[in-house]
Order: C-alpha cells, then structure tokens, then sequence
C-alpha cells in the first residue's frame, strides 16, 4: 500500500455507461494526477489539481471529467467511452516542492 | 520544452550480474531527476531522485544512479540484479512545479 488508493482496480465497462474512477490519498499532499498509461506508449499526464486548480492536457477528450473535492480525493468520471480508452488509469499525489510523485496501483479499464 | 530520452526498450540481463539503465534528459535549468519501477498491474513506485548535491543518489532496493549534467544523463545502476528487479523502469525530469515529464520507460527481463 503506498498511500494513494485506487478503486476499483479494474472496470470492464461498455460505451455507453456511465463510471467513476476514485482515488485517495491522506499523505497530506495538496496536488493530485490522473495519468493514462496504454501499452506501448509513453505515460500521459490528463489531469492536474493542485491547491484547487485545475490544469488539463488539451488533449484529452472531454469524454472524461476529473472532479477534486477537497485535497485528499479525486474523481475521474468517465461517459460514452471509446474502445482506444482502454488502458490503465493512474491516480498519483505530490506536495509541492517536494518532488516526486506517490502512485496508486492503477484502475485497469477496460471499454468494451 | 522538457524531455527523457530512454535509449534501451528492452534489456536483458543475467541474475547477479551488473545493471545500467540509461537516461538522458533535455531541461533548461538544473533538473530534479527521478527513476521509478513499475511491476506488472501495479503503480509506480519512487526508486530515487535526485535535487542538488551529490550526484550519485542512493536508492531503494540497492540502486543507485549518477548525475552528470555535462552529458546531460542519469543512468541507473545496481551490481547484482535479482530475478525480482524484472520490470519496467521509468526516469523522469521534474519540469516545473507539479510537473513531472516521464520516459517511455526501459523493459528489464532477468535471466536464471
């Protein structure tokens, strides 16, 4: 365990749905990641929250929407998936200046 | 813009013998520099970092990796690779705050 929860940890889910990808960490970190991690390609950072704001890679398809509370969790919702989403979801916290990231062990999702 | 340059997609070493892992890093100012080892299905875990100071860093697990900014590389070593030490092994550059710019990462297979 290494202080960032993931849930679930794997999700099959179909175009059409509807899901949420959770994470958690009480590490006292203020900035939380969503990085996607597909085979063969480089980590790719979504998502950034870091002391409520929000920075987000242009890239990413509004398909999925991040959603941060407070600063110990953070929420990935995900609608009308597409089947090259499939890959692995990682959640992952820092305290600024710090350096470093804290990683959860990953929601494997897959779109059917 | 940042980036890490990870030669080797694939290395194979036999157990017990000597490891170098090769990274290379394009940053403007002086780089916080990072490996991290990810098992299969699981996150990423923080081997070592490096900030100031003593350019060779010691980790976990019995690596180590050296700075040296004249060729612009952070290469991970360990003198005797275990069966255990099979994974992915990823080198990142810090790239502002709240930011981390990661490899496409370097595969290591150990062989009995």
């Amino acid at each position: 365990e290494t202080g960032v929860t993931q849930t679930p940890r794997h999700l099959v889910m179909g175009m059409t749905n509807k899901k949420s990808l959770k994470c958690e960490q009480h590490l006292g970190h203020n900035a939380m990641y969503w990085y996607k991690q597909s085979a063969k390609k480089p980590l790719e950072l979504m998502f950034v929250y870091s002391l409520e704001e929000r920075v987000e890679n242009n890239s990413v398809p509004s398909r999925f929407s991040p959603e941060c509370p407070n600063s110990s969790h953070l929420f990935l919702h995900l609608h009308t998936l597409q089947p090259e989403d499939s890959a692995l979801y990682l959640c992952a916290s820092s305290r600024t200046g710090e350096g470093g990231y804290t990683f959860g062990s990953g929601t494997r999702l897959t779109v059917v | 813009a940042q980036s890490v340059t990870q030669p080797d997609i694939h290395i194979t070493v036999s157990e017990g013998a000597s490891l170098e892992l090769r990274c290379n890093y394009s940053y403007g100012a002086t780089p916080y520099l990072f490996w991290y080892v990810q098992s299969p299905g699981q996150g990423l875990q923080l081997l070592l970092k490096y900030f100031s100071g003593d350019t060779l860093v010691q980790g976990i697990k019995g690596f180590e990796a050296e700075f040296k900014r004249s060729q612009s590389s952070f290469n991970l070593r360990k003198p005797s690779v275990h069966w255990s030490d099979a994974a992915e092994y990823f080198c990142a550059v810090g790239a502002g705050i709240n930011k981390l710019v990661f490899g496409a990462g370097t595969i290591l297979r150990v062989k009995s």
